[in-house]
């Protein structure tokens, strides 16, 4: 059973380059969302989709863009690296209807450091 | 705005330890309440939940009541294991789609 995949796992970048990390669900859910994981922060959210074509922001979306073409995949963009990027991110996703009480299921996470 | 507050880790014990993680709310309503666990090298997952007062989530040996005249959550194991060494997220979700996390507490078992 796949779930949520998240691709890469580890990413070293230089300030100023761009990548995609890329989230995947074949669960077809259809909420998805990206959170950062910081030391003493808890998770916080990026940005966040309720289905295709839909996306928002979250807490922290400054530095990232999202977009939503497909039920499956969420990818989150980051266009100019910063060291303040430097965190492990998480996509979670779960089906529509479940808002108030339903389970979020995450993938592995990214580890990305920013130099 | 919404908040969660939990005990400061990290927590160490002893195998066969009773566990309690604290966990308190703040929010404008009446939120559902969460514990996620995040073992070693892999994502958050539910571990239980709670979504009116008084209701008491249970999960492998863990539980937590929703106490809503102590805004509290609290998580407790009667008797751990190696294996439920973890970060253990603390999380409440009211009305919207977003999810607010607790800090996190890191515990370790000793055998």
């Amino acid at each position: 059973n796949a779930g949520v995949t998240q691709t890469p796992k580890f990413q070293v970048l230089k300030t100023g380059q761009s990548m995609t990390l890329q989230c995947a669900q074949d669960m077809n859910h259809e909420y998805m969302s990206w959170y950062r994981q910081d030391p003493g922060m808890g998770l916080r959210l990026i940005h966040y989709s309720v289905g295709a074509g839909i996306t928002d922001q979250g807490e922290v979306p400054n530095g990232y863009n999202v977009s939503r073409s497909t039920t499956e995949d969420f990818p989150l963009r980051l266009l100019s690296a910063a060291p303040s990027q430097t965190s492990v991110y998480f996509c979670a996703s779960r089906p529509a209807g479940t808002g108030l009480t339903g389970e979020l299921f995450f993938g592995e996470g990214s580890r990305l450091t920013v130099l | 705005g919404n908040s969660v507050t939990q005990m400061e880790g990290p927590v160490t014990l002893s195998e066969e330890a009773f566990l309690t993680i604290n966990c308190t709310y703040t929010a404008t309503g009446y939120p559902s309440l969460f514990w996620y666990v995040q073992y070693p090298g892999e994502g958050l997952q539910l571990l239980l939940k709670a979504t009116k007062a008084d209701d008491k989530g249970s999960n492998k040996g863990f539980e937590a009541t929703y106490r809503k005249e102590t805004t509290s959550f609290h998580l407790e194991k009667g008797s751990v294991q190696v294996s439920d060494s973890a970060v253990y997220f603390c999380a409440l979700r009211l009305g919207n789609e977003k999810l607010t996390f607790g800090t996190g507490t890191r515990l370790t078992i000793i055998p």
